[in-house]
C-alpha cells in the first residue's frame, strides 16, 4: 500500500498552460504539503493544509493554488505555466502540523518540464 | 531568518571508512531531521532529533543534536556501497510544520 501517492509521475507540457498534480494519503494524516525541488535539489517549503484549512503559504506567484477536499487529499493547481516552473514537485503528511516532532512522509514526487 | 547548512556538499568516501555530516543552523530550532534521498526517488525519512544531547543510531548511520551549539551530525561507520545517496538535513520552523532544509550532501561509496 502506498501511503503518499501522487499523480502524475511526470508532466510535461508547454508554456502558458495549466495543469494540476494530485496527492493522496492513506495513513490517516491531519496536515499535508507541498514542496518544490528545484534542479540543485533544493527543497523548499510551498504550501501546508491542516484538516482542510491552509496553514502555510510561502512566497510563491498567485499562478500556484493548492487545494484540499478533504484531509486525505491535496492537490495543487499551476496556471500559465512559465519555464522556471520545472521541478519536482513533492507531496508529504505528517500525523499534525509539527507538533511532538512529527515526522512528514514523502510522496513518490512529481517531474514538471515546462518547455 | 532559519538558514540551514550543510557540509560538505558532495562526499566521496571508501568503503569501510568513516565520515560526518554537519549540519548547522542560524535561529532556535526544537527538531531536527534527517531524509536520505536517492537519485530520481523520494525522501525517506532516517531520523528525528528532538531534543539536546539527542542521540539516534540505525544501523551505520548515527545522528546527534546539539541545540547550544546548534549543530547536528551524522555519522557513517564502516561505509559501504549502499549508503550511497544525497542526505538533507532540515530544521523546524515555528509550530506548523515548516521544515527549512539544508542544501544536501551528496555521498558517493566508492570500493
Amino acid at each position: 500500500d502506498t501511503a503518499v501517492s501522487q499523480t502524475p509521475k511526470y508532466l510535461v507540457t508547454q508554456m502558458g498552460n495549466d495543469k494540476s498534480i494530485k496527492c493522496e494519503q492513506n495513513l490517516g494524516h491531519d496536515t499535508m504539503y507541498w514542496y518544490k525541488q528545484d534542479s540543485k535539489k533544493f527543497l523548499k517549503i510551498m504550501f501546508s493544509y491542516n484538516n482542510k484549512e491552509l496553514i502555510i503559504n510561502e512566497t510563491v506567484p498567485n499562478r500556484f493554488s493548492p487545494k484540499s477536499p478533504d484531509k486525505a487529499h491535496l492537490n495543487l493547481h499551476i496556471n500559465s505555466l512559465e519555464l522556471g516552473d520545472s521541478a519536482v514537485y513533492f507531496c508529504a503528511s505528517s500525523h499534525s502540523s509539527g507538533g511532538a516532532g512529527d515526522t512528514q512522509y514523502f510522496g513518490p514526487g512529481t517531474r514538471l518540464t515546462v518547455l | 531568518e532559519l538558514k540551514v547548512e550543510q557540509n560538505p556538499l558532495f562526499l566521496s568516501m571508501q568503503e569501510g571508512k568513516n565520515y560526518t555530516i554537519y549540519c548547522n543552523y542560524s535561529t532556535t530550532s526544537d527538531r531536527l531531521y534527517w531524509y536520505r534521498q536517492d537519485p530520481g526517488k523520494s525522501l525517506e525519512s532516517l531520523f528525528v532529533l528532538l531534543s539536546n544531547g539527542a542521540v539516534k543510531q540505525e544501523g551505520r548511520l548515527m545522528a546527534s543534536l546539539d541545540t547550544k551549539a546548534r549543530l547536528s551530525t551524522l555519522h557513517i561507520t564502516a561505509a559501504v556501497h549502499d549508503l550511497s545517496a544525497t542526505y538533507f538535513c532540515a530544521a523546524l520552523k515555528g509550530w506548523y510544520g515548516k521544515l527549512i532544509f539544508g542544501q544536501g550532501t551528496e555521498l558517493s561509496v566508492k570500493p
